[in-house]
């Protein structure tokens, strides 16, 4: 299973742009990249997913590097609610259906 | 539109005891997945499956069994609780995989979690 690495922990003032990083330098050509986000005692929640393009919604924007070996989630203004562990995770659509976390990045936010 | 719910929410159990944790999905999702989290840890994949019928062992299987007999439900099953398995346990589902061009159709979605203490 392809595996992804991220820094244990990240600190950004409220209000400014985050930028976390991803790298997956074992991703295959049929590997979506996700990213999920656990709240303090929530299940995790789906942030946003892309495959070669960068994307954008209402929660973050997705930048995929051009070789798809590293990707970066961005947080446009951080707010005291974006205070969370985010986990950016591959998934095949080849026929392998685990999705596996590691261990996320813990972001605070200072206000 | 309940989503992903998980029973019970809490658990006491002392070492030996049995006991099953329930999943529910309402939204017709073919893939189920337990993991477990442990204090300060991210989540670990328990076991998982891809429809009605069918598990597959995840990156720690043991200690647990897992039946899918309804294509809503993902029951996990503890025969001997150990204090090892102390943990909070996340239910998650998804529609499909194939096709991922569907916009959110490879999506996961978790229940709120079940905090099991075993003593």
């Amino acid at each position: 299973d392809a595996k992804t690495t991220q820094p244990n922990s990240m600190e950004s003032n409220e209000e400014e742009p985050v930028h976390l990083p991803c790298n997956h330098s074992t991703i295959s050509g049929t590997d979506y990249i996700h990213w999920y986000r656990q709240l303090p005692s929530q299940g995790p929640e789906y942030v946003i997913h892309g495959l070669t393009s960068n994307v954008n919604n209402r929660m973050a924007s997705l930048a995929i590097a051009e070789d798809r070996k590293s990707s970066t989630l961005i947080l446009h203004r951080a707010t005291l609610r974006d205070a969370a562990v985010y986990y950016c995770i591959l998934t095949s659509t080849s026929g392998t259906y685990k999705y596996i976390f590691g261990t996320g990045t813990r972001l605070k936010v200072l206000a | 539109n309940a989503g992903v719910t998980q029973t019970p929410k809490f658990r006491v159990l002392k070492t030996g005891q049995s006991m099953t944790l329930l999943c529910a999905q309402d939204m017709n999702h073919e893939y189920m997945y337990w993991y477990r989290q442990d204090p300060g840890m991210g989540l670990r994949l328990i076991h998982y499956s891809v429809g009605e019928g069918t598990t597959a062992k995840g990156e720690v299987p043991d200690g647990y069994n897992v039946s899918r007999l309804k294509k809503q439900n993902f029951l996990l099953g503890l025969e001997s609780a150990a204090p090892s398995q102390t943990s909070v346990y996340f239910c998650a589902s998804s529609l499909w995989q194939g096709l991922a061009e569907i916009s959110g159709a490879n999506v996961l979605t978790f229940g709120a979690g079940s905090r099991l203490t075993v003593l």
